[in-house]
């Protein structure tokens, strides 16, 4: 099956630092890939949608200033949580997909990475 | 919008049946249904594109009514590993994204 790697697994770092998180597609070339942010037992809530070679498009109240996206290639998207302060602690999960099955086509997520700002 | 999940939570024992709902205030393009178990990313289960679709996954199935909006995801004999929580994804016609619902958590006990 199609797989997602996504690095690091966890981070913890201080008040302040950027933090730079890699989503990679190991087996399939993905033209569009997501960014979502989960809170313990709460939803997968969408930042951005990541599409290659273009910029990414953000969802309401996500500040693109503090999350910047990256898709430079069709097997690698990066986001980067900018001076990253306790309110940023979370669940980051990528997903990459292409189309074929509906608009989106399945979803396939990477690991996720835990980031705790200390 | 996010679509409107229910049960929150259900728990069963080994063999029994359950149903999750999953509901959207507007046209749905498809529905997805995901797992997720804790500490771990979510998995794909199965995509349902037409209205009245129904698809299967071991004894896993769901169905789409296009015209309610609404998916049901089926738990057939559940088995441990049935336990989880489950998220439908809702795509509009034009949303090119998913939508996921507050997730229904299933523990199924021996």
């Amino acid at each position: 099956g199609a797989v997602v790697s996504q690095h690091p697994s966890w981070v913890i770092c201080k008040s302040g630092t950027s933090v730079k998180i890699e989503c990679r597609s190991l087996d399939f070339q993905a033209t569009t890939m997501f960014w979502y942010r989960q809170f313990p037992k709460q939803s997968l809530m969408l930042m951005a949608t990541s599409n290659e070679g273009s910029k990414a498009t953000y969802e309401q109240g996500v500040e693109k200033d503090k999350f910047l996206i990256n898709h430079a290639s069709l097997t690698l998207s990066t986001l980067t949580v900018t001076s990253a302060h306790p309110e940023d602690s979370s669940f980051y999960i990528c997903s990459a997909s292409w189309p074929g099955q509906g608009l989106v086509g399945p979803q396939h997520f990477g690991d996720g990475t835990r980031l705790s700002i200390l | 919008q996010q679509p409107v999940q229910s049960p929150q939570a259900v728990i069963l024992r080994e063999g029994e049946d359950a149903v999750i709902n999953c509901s959207s205030s507007k046209a749905l393009y498809s529905v997805h249904w995901y797992r997720q178990k804790h500490g771990e990313a979510p998995v794909f289960l199965m995509i349902l594109l037409k209205g009245g679709e129904q698809k299967g996954h071991e004894k896993i199935s769901a169905s789409f009514n296009e015209k309610k909006q609404q998916s049901s995801l089926y738990l057939t004999a559940s088995q441990l590993s049935y336990s989880g929580t489950y998220f439908c994804g809702t795509e509009g016609a034009n949303d090119y994204k998913l939508s996921f619902g507050a997730g229904t958590t299933v523990t199924v006990r021996a």
